[in-house]
């Protein structure tokens, strides 16, 4: 299976900041890797995927790179209703799998 | 607009069974992908069961494989979960999500189903 590790698991950030999250792979998965923000009580959303295209209705201040092992998750001039925890998942190899997570916490 | 409305969670004994059902609406269901993602208390996301638009192929994670089975009936866009022989650590909120066409991610997520496993 393709592991996924995600740093930092925990971020302390002000509104307006900016933040990176990265999402490291096992093995090269291409650019098969999606990002998900998750809330307290709530399903995930699907932020990102293809690694860099974001997902209709998603402000533009996410974005994301990478390819082969190595991706990140950027959120510019953070919003109040960005805390929450960010996934990573790949999607190169079945079984589909996620990474552990980072929450991102007012600080 | 797409609805993803899973039902049938509960609390069941170590040993025993459930079905869960998700009734999707709002888009072509029979030609999509679905999954089931489950996510244990505290924990992060698992991904647990996919099947095809048309039903004929499905993929378990190895670790419930043998113990659960995922199907759908296209003629009532409504998908399943059956999980037998269930474990304390099966225990979580169970999502349906619907696979975004072309790419093994989820656009659509249901608002989860709670399992919970214990005597």
């Amino acid at each position: 299976d393709i592991q996924l590790t995600q740093s930092p698991s925990f971020l302390s950030a002000s509104v307006r900041d900016t933040v990176t999250i990265t999402c490291r792979a096992s093995q090269g998965i291409s650019s098969y890797l999606a990002w998900y923000q998750q809330k307290p009580g709530k399903a995930p959303k699907l932020l990102i995927y293809a690694a860099s295209t974001l997902q209709s209705g998603v402000p533009l201040r996410f974005s994301g790179s990478g390819s082969g092992t190595e991706f990140t998750l950027t959120i510019s001039s953070l919003q109040p209703e960005d805390f929450a925890t960010y996934y990573c998942q790949q999607l190169n190899r079945y079984p589909l799998t996620f990474g552990p997570g980072t929450k991102v916490d007012i600080k | 607009e797409v609805q993803l409305l899973e039902s049938g969670g509960g609390l069941v004994q170590p040993g025993g069974s459930l079905r869960l059902s998700c009734a999707a609406s709002g888009f072509s269901f029979s030609t999509y992908a679905m999954s089931w993602v489950r996510q244990a208390p505290g924990k992060g996301l698992e991904w647990v069961s996919g099947i095809s638009g048309s039903g004929d192929t499905t993929f378990h994670i190895d670790s419930v494989k043998g113990r659960f089975s995922i199907s759908r009936d296209n003629s009532k866009n409504t998908l399943y979960l059956q999980l037998n022989s269930l474990r304390a650590e099966d225990t979580a909120i169970y999502y349906c999500a619907k696979d975004m066409r072309g790419f093994d991610v989820f656009d659509y997520w249901g608002q989860g189903s709670q399992v919970t496993v214990s005597s």
